[in-house]
């Protein structure tokens, strides 16, 4: 069984520029969150996706920001204009089932660098 | 968001020792998950608890979910070195569907 997918691994971008990071959860799953977390810190969350519906983005800047999850394909976290502050490791996690508190299955990640 | 305090935030320890750590709230869960976190890998769910004073074991691990619903506790018995890790809480409100993240607990275990 696959588990959740992320790339890439690894992200460099320059000032300015546009990142996108895609995520494919677990097969089965339909429902996708995104987590920041900078160096020596927690996970921060940012935005939770019900395939082709954002439920929460309380936890997404409200600007340069955004997330989908369409109907077919992986989930996608875009950064426009990036800048050096974005500089993190951002982690998508899946479940099946949101209201029963099953937990998450984490992907290993996509470490962004703004230089 | 919500803040979920984690301690202690460090732990050196001797191979074999037992360790303790745990997360408080100042909000109510319904959920409490414990999850490890190896460099340069996501989190992996060790335990999850679902009811206030349920206490789940996992081989070496346990953990508490709290009688007020607002902490939880994990314990390692017999630390080895593959338990160096950070170990997160993560505790998911009755309204809310995502889960909250504690600050972490870096672990080194001293062969």
């Amino acid at each position: 069984n696959a588990g959740v997918m992320q790339n890439p691994r690894h992200l460099v971008r320059r000032r300015g520029q546009e990142a996108r990071l895609r995520c494919s959860p677990v097969k089965g799953h339909s429902h996708v969150y995104w987590y920041r977390q900078l160096p020596e810190e927690g996970l921060k969350f940012m935005v939770y996706l019900q395939k082709e519906n954002i439920i929460d983005e309380s936890g997404m800047p409200k600007e340069r920001f955004s997330a989908e999850f369409p109907k077919e394909g992986p989930s996608i976290l875009r950064i426009q204009q990036v800048v050096r502050g974005d500089s993190a490791a951002y982690f998508c996690a899946s479940s099946r089932n949101a209201e029963r508190g099953d937990g998450y299955t984490f992907g290993s990640g996509t470490r962004l660098t703004v230089v | 968001g919500q803040q979920l305090n984690q301690s202690p935030q460090s732990m050196f320890i001797q191979e074999g020792e037992d360790v303790s750590m745990n997360c408080t709230s100042s909000s109510i869960f319904n959920t409490w998950l414990w999850y490890k976190q190896d460099p340069g890998e996501g989190p992996v769910l060790l335990i999850a608890l679902y009811k206030a004073g349920e206490l789940t074991s996992n081989g070496r691990l346990t953990a508490q979910f709290g009688i007020t619903r607002k902490d939880s506790f994990l314990n390692i018995s017999a630390s080895i070195p593959s338990d160096v890790g950070i170990y997160f809480c993560a505790g998911q409100l009755f309204e809310r569907n995502q889960f909250y993240f504690g600050t972490g607990t870096s672990l080194t275990v001293i062969p």
